[in-house]
């Protein structure tokens, strides 16, 4: 079946460190997108990509940064984690502007 | 600042009644609304998008969309126990990010 899959599905990190989630798709859609996840937050937009050559930054881009290796791989990468960054991150795809969005099963990342 | 509401909840509801779960957005220059179920720990599931004032149905779902009040809605017909889950509500605005942007949801409990 097309999907959405991320790793790791889980992490545990400590402050400073690199870290990088991977995504990848077998939906054929061009369109990708990183989502954070907090309590009582709901899910905000980290950064999206319509194909390899255009990366655009969300709502919350600061200290991540993103590379879409191609059509089907987008990659998180935290470049020097804090512990204000652990949360759920979602990595999602559309077919196209303004259509639904298909998640992947996300990565709980915890930053000590 | 780009808004969408929803009551926190819980709702509870008895088996086989009818759940109503609702939302509003805060920009009139609104595309696209989408109802999202996510059981705790997973990944938000598309249920319904709607793109036109009015109902669409599908199966047990309902989604009512109403421009002028700047409101959507989604009802849930014989309410079975497996759907006790929360309920996001996203909004793709016009303009700006591409991404969604998402009610914090609700969090519905079906009494058996």
């Amino acid at each position: 079946d097309a999907d959405v899959t991320q790793t790791p599905r889980n992490r545990i990190t400590k402050t400073g460190k690199r870290i990088m989630l991977e995504c990848s798709q077998t939906k054929g859609h061009d369109r990708m997108y990183w989502y954070r996840q907090d309590p009582g937050l709901g899910l905000r937009l980290i950064y999206y990509s319509f194909d390899v050559k255009d990366i655009n930054k969300g709502e919350i881009s600061d200290g991540y940064s993103v590379s879409r290796q191609a059509q089907a791989k987008f990659s998180l990468s935290l470049e020097s984690a804090i512990p204000n960054q652990t949360a759920l991150y979602f990595c999602a795809t559309s077919p196209a502007e303004g259509r639904e969005q298909y998640f992947g099963p996300g990565t709980r990342l915890t930053v000590t | 600042q780009k808004e969408v509401e929803q009551n926190s909840g819980p709702l509870s509801v008895p088996e086989g009644a009818i759940a109503s779960l609702n939302c509003t957005y805060s920009d009139r220059v609104s595309q696209s609304f989408f109802w999202y179920r996510q059981y705790s720990g997973k990944s938000p599931e598309l249920i319904m998008s709607i793109y036109s004032n009015g109902d669409k149905e599908d199966g047990r779902f309902t989604a009512q969309l109403n421009k002028a009040s700047q409101y959507v809605s989604l009802l849930i017909r014989d309410s079975q126990p497996s759907d006790s889950a929360t309920y996001l509500c996203a909004v793709k605005y016009g303009g700006g990010a591409d991404g969604l942007t998402f009610g914090k949801g609700t969090h519905l409990i079906i009494q058996p």
